[in-house]
């Protein structure tokens, strides 16, 4: 059964600092992740995934995350961090390629400090 | 990008009573669609995949004739819970997959069952 493991429940950063949302997952066939955030009574939007190809995935609002198939890690950074940025994040894996079923982290709710 | 919209976001209920919620897709036709059920600080939950026209199949644990699922049109999904009580209380959330394969999700329906 595949897994993702979310380091953190809870990250407080200040504003401009580098945000790290960690996030593991277990597989014995090659996976697809994804990033997901989700604002207060919104519903998840995606802000980057990783299917094939370049392991440095980019995507909107200057995040970014990259596959270490060594490490089974898809870490989500960005270089400095936006009072906007705060909301919750949730790293989902899918091992079947066309299939979205979708299996998620148990989120990590970011904090932006002023 | 492509928009889904849950109705009603929130909704109260007595214990015993059935409450559907509806999933629509509002700018594209939506061949899978997809219901989770979010706990408190827990991950999202997939309960069930939804196609268009044929018999959602449900995952393992989640209890098809409690948790009702109709897709009857490429827009709209809707989730039934049958006879609810108090443990039914929960975050439900779609998501619809495009036909070249993203999935956009809704913003949710916030279940509380008295």
């Amino acid at each position: 059964a595949q897994s993702v493991t979310q380091l953190g429940s809870h990250v407080s950063v200040s504003e401009g600092a580098l945000v790290l949302l960690r996030c593991n997952y277990s597989s014995s066939v090659p996976p697809y992740l994804f990033w997901y955030v989700q604002y207060p009574n919104q519903g998840l939007q995606l802000l980057l995934k990783y299917t094939t190809g370049a392991t440095l995935v980019k995507g909107i609002n200057g995040f970014e995350a990259e596959f270490k198939k060594s490490e089974t890690s898809f870490h989500l950074t960005k270089p400095s961090a936006h009072m906007s940025d705060a909301a919750e994040y949730f790293c989902a894996v899918s091992y079947a390629a066309g299939s979205y079923q979708l299996t998620f982290g148990k989120g990590t709710k970011l904090s932006v400090i002023p | 990008g492509a928009v889904v919209s849950q109705h009603p976001s929130r909704v109260i209920c007595k214990s015993g009573t059935s409450v559907k919620i509806e999933c629509r897709s509002l700018d594209f036709q939506a061949t899978t669609m997809f219901w989770y059920r979010q706990f408190p600080k827990k991950s999202l939950m997939l309960m069930a995949t939804s196609n268009e026209g044929s018999k959602a199949t449900y995952e393992q644990g989640v209890e098809k004739d409690k948790f009702l699922i109709n897709h009857a049109s490429l827009t709209l999904s809707t989730l039934t819970v049958t006879s609810a009580h108090p443990e039914d209380s929960s975050f439900y959330i779609c998501s619809a997959r495009v036909q070249a394969g993203e999935l956009f999700f809704g913003e949710g329906s916030r279940l509380t069952v008295l």
